[in-house]
């Protein structure tokens, strides 16, 4: 099975912080990289797919990056609805794989 | 709008079965593949199954494979999770997913969980 690995587990930022999560995969997943958000209670909701592919209603201050084996979700100026648990997720190949999450909390 | 509802989540012995279902609308359900996903309270996600848009490619989580069967009924445009010799560890929230694409791609809209605990 392909391991995704998230980096850090967790981290403390203030209101308006630019935010970086990286995710890195055991093997070469080339595009095959979606980003979810999920807040305690709720369902998690998808933010980028394609490793960089906006989802449709997400706002633009989430971004995605990479190829191969590393990838990055930027959150370009944290805002309180933010703070939540961010999950990277390959589908290149079954069985489908999560990071173990990056807790976002506030400062 | 897309809805994803789930049901038939609840208290279940060790050794014992059940079957989630997941009725979906707000989209042709036809075209899209589908997926489960489990979430242990407090700890992170992982993928249990998949479905594609015409049943032909079907797959499961090594925890769950030979245990689990997903089906797809498309007249009531509903997906389910037949789980056959429920473990403590099967305890979960189950979510229902619809995949972005005929292929199997990601998940973008998800239903509200339904919780199953396994416990004597």
């Amino acid at each position: 099975d392909i391991q995704m690995t998230q980096s850090p587990s967790s981290l403390s930022a203030s209101v308006g912080d630019r935010v970086t999560i990286t995710c890195r995969a055991s093997q070469n997943i080339r595009n095959y990289l979606n980003w979810y958000q999920q807040k305690p209670g709720k369902a998690p909701k998808l933010l980028i797919y394609a490793a960089s592919s906006l989802q449709s209603g997400v706002p633009s201050k989430f971004s995605g990056s990479g190829s191969g084996t590393d990838f990055t979700l930027t959150i370009s100026s944290l805002q309180p609805e933010d703070f939540a648990t961010y999950y990277c997720q390959q589908s290149y190949i079954t069985p489908w794989t999560f990071g173990q999450g990056t807790k976002v909390v506030i400062k | 709008e897309v809805q994803l509802v789930e049901s038939g989540g609840g208290l279940v012995q060790p050794g014992r079965s059940l079957r989630l279902s997941c009725a979906a609308s707000g989209f042709t359900f036809d075209d899209y593949a589908m997926h489960w996903v489990r979430q242990a309270p407090g700890k992170g996600l992982e993928w249990v199954s998949g479905i594609s848009w015409n049943s032909n490619n079907i797959d499961y989580a090594d925890s769950v494979k030979g245990r689990f069967t997903i089906s797809r009924d498309s007249a009531k445009s509903s997906l389910y999770l037949q789980m056959n010799s429920l473990r403590a560890e099967d305890s979960a929230f189950y979510y229902c997913a619809k995949d972005y694409g005929a292929q199997w791609l990601g998940m973008d809209y998800w239903g509200q969980g339904t919780l199953v605990t396994v416990s004597s």
